[in-house]
């Protein structure tokens, strides 16, 4: 069965300090997603990749960046954390057909900045 | 960024009713749609993907229809249980940057026993 594993359930962290939320998939797919997800504002695109290293900027990457070492591995930096980026974050990933192949969402991280 | 609108924002239902809602696109560039059901405290799934114009797709008591040319699609739920309580996502896609899919802000469901 389809598996995306994200780090941490809940996480609280402190202004201005770098964070790390990491996501493992283990499906061999080639895309990976970094989204938040804000009452009454959807999923929003943070940053996406479609191969390892490759990276793209999704609707709102400022603030951000990630990384993508292996292909099972995306990882979503904070580089210093801020109070406005308390939010949930839902890292998923899905096969490199052109859109006509759903994404798989980990649970999602609750992410605190105090 | 795809102007990807779902109506309506959220729907309070008896056990029983039926029920239905709409995710409305771009219809140029259009390539495929996909429904995905949140449900608190779980990940997304998906439910539907659909591409073709005049699809029509079931699973139990839920079903999706597409409008490529007019740019909409419905989502149906047949006499709605307390376990259909979700937020129901709609994601179109343009064909391009790989999968990357613009979701709308969702309809959440709340069936009540």
């Amino acid at each position: 069965d389809v598996k995306v594993t994200q780090s941490s359930r809940y996480l609280v962290k402190r202004t201005g300090e770098k964070v790390f939320l990491e996501c493992v998939q283990d499906m061999d797919h080639e895309n990976m997603f970094w989204y938040r997800q804000d009452p009454g504002l959807g999923l929003r695109l943070i940053y996406f990749s479609y191969d390892v290293k490759m990276k793209e900027k999704g609707d709102i990457p400022e603030g951000y960046s990630v990384s993508r070492e292996k292909k099972e591995r995306f990882s979503l930096i904070l580089e210093s954390a801020s109070t406005n980026q308390t939010s949930m974050y839902l890292c998923a990933s899905s096969l490199a057909s052109g859109g006509s192949q759903p994404q798989h969402f980990g649970d999602g991280t609750r992410l605190s900045i105090l | 960024i795809l102007n990807v609108e779902q109506s309506p924002q959220s729907l309070h239902v008896q056990e029983g009713d039926s029920t239905n809602f709409t995710c409305s696109f771009p219809s140029s560039n259009f390539y495929a749609l996909h429904w995905y059901r949140w449900e608190t405290a779980k990940s997304p799934e998906a439910l539907f993907v659909m591409t073709l114009n005049g699809d029509e797709k079931k699973k139990g008591r839920i079903s999706a229809t597409l409008n490529t040319k007019e740019g909409y699609s419905y989502l149906y739920i047949k006499g709605s249980q307390p376990e259909d309580s979700a937020t129901y996502l709609c994601a179109p896609y343009e064909g391009t940057n790989a999968g990357k899919s613009t979701f709308g802000d969702g309809t959440t469901l709340t069936v009540k026993p």
